[in-house]
């Protein structure tokens, strides 16, 4: 596609529950990443992908939360058993490679209740 | 204290000024970025830095990195340009991650 899409662009959820959170990056971008903006705050690291394989998952903040891209192309970001503290924007963001900028996607806000 | 600092936090301008916005890291880096963020919208990649100074239209960004030190001009402002501009660095240790500066908040009035 032209630009990195992410669906839904809103998710409400009650605390407790699963969701998945979808990014399709921009056609041949191999490199694949997950952030996430809480409200006031600049975006801080989640997870990169280079390919189909997680090559840096140091910013997942505990076992809750998993990312997947199994044909190195549409990953998805999966979170189990949400809390309050999830709620913030979930930006995804691909590149076409280490010395190439970022393309971001407009991010999903998720909230839990 | 955080590896990337910015500021000001928030910034109010008259259409027409010219707007300085400065960012210091405290890493080293391979690159940085300028991005702009609306309200409720996504991220804009505006510049990618190693060094020197780029031009976009009314936009300039700098990068000094002896002094660990960038700058975002903005020429000309006009409500439009009203926004976010979050300032982020490649570190040389940390891969592909990008590190996030907390942001400026950028009114311009008209």
């Amino acid at each position: 596609g032209a630009g990195v899409s992410q669906t839904p662009s809103n998710k409400v959820t009650e605390k407790g529950k699963y969701v998945e959170l979808r990014c399709d990056p921009i056609s041949g971008h191999t490199a694949l990443y997950w952030y996430r903006q809480s409200l006031g705050q600049g975006p801080e690291f989640l997870i990169y992908f280079q390919g189909t394989g997680a090559a840096d998952d140091s910013g997942l903040p505990n076992d809750r939360f998993f990312a997947v891209r199994p044909e190195g192309s549409v990953s998805t970001l999966k979170i189990q058993r949400t809390e309050r503290g999830d709620s913030a924007v979930y930006l995804c963001a691909s590149s076409r490679g280490l010395t190439y900028g970022y393309t971001f996607g407009s991010g999903t806000r998720l909230t839990v209740v | 204290k955080n590896e990337v600092e910015q500021s000001p936090q928030n910034l109010t301008a008259q259409e027409g000024e010219f707007i300085t916005i400065n960012c210091s890291y405290s890493v080293g880096i391979s690159a940085l970025h300028w991005l702009q963020q609306h309200p409720g919208g996504g991220i804009v990649s505006l510049f990618m830095l190693s060094s020197g100074k780029k031009k976009h239209g009314r936009l300039i960004a700098t990068i000094n990195i002896q002094e660990k030190h960038s700058s975002l001009h903005i020429t000309a402002s006009h409500p439009r340009d009203s926004a976010v501009y979050i300032c982020a660095v490649k570190q040389e240790t940390s891969g592909s991650r990008l590190t996030f500066g907390e942001g400026t908040q950028l009114t311009v009035n008209p």
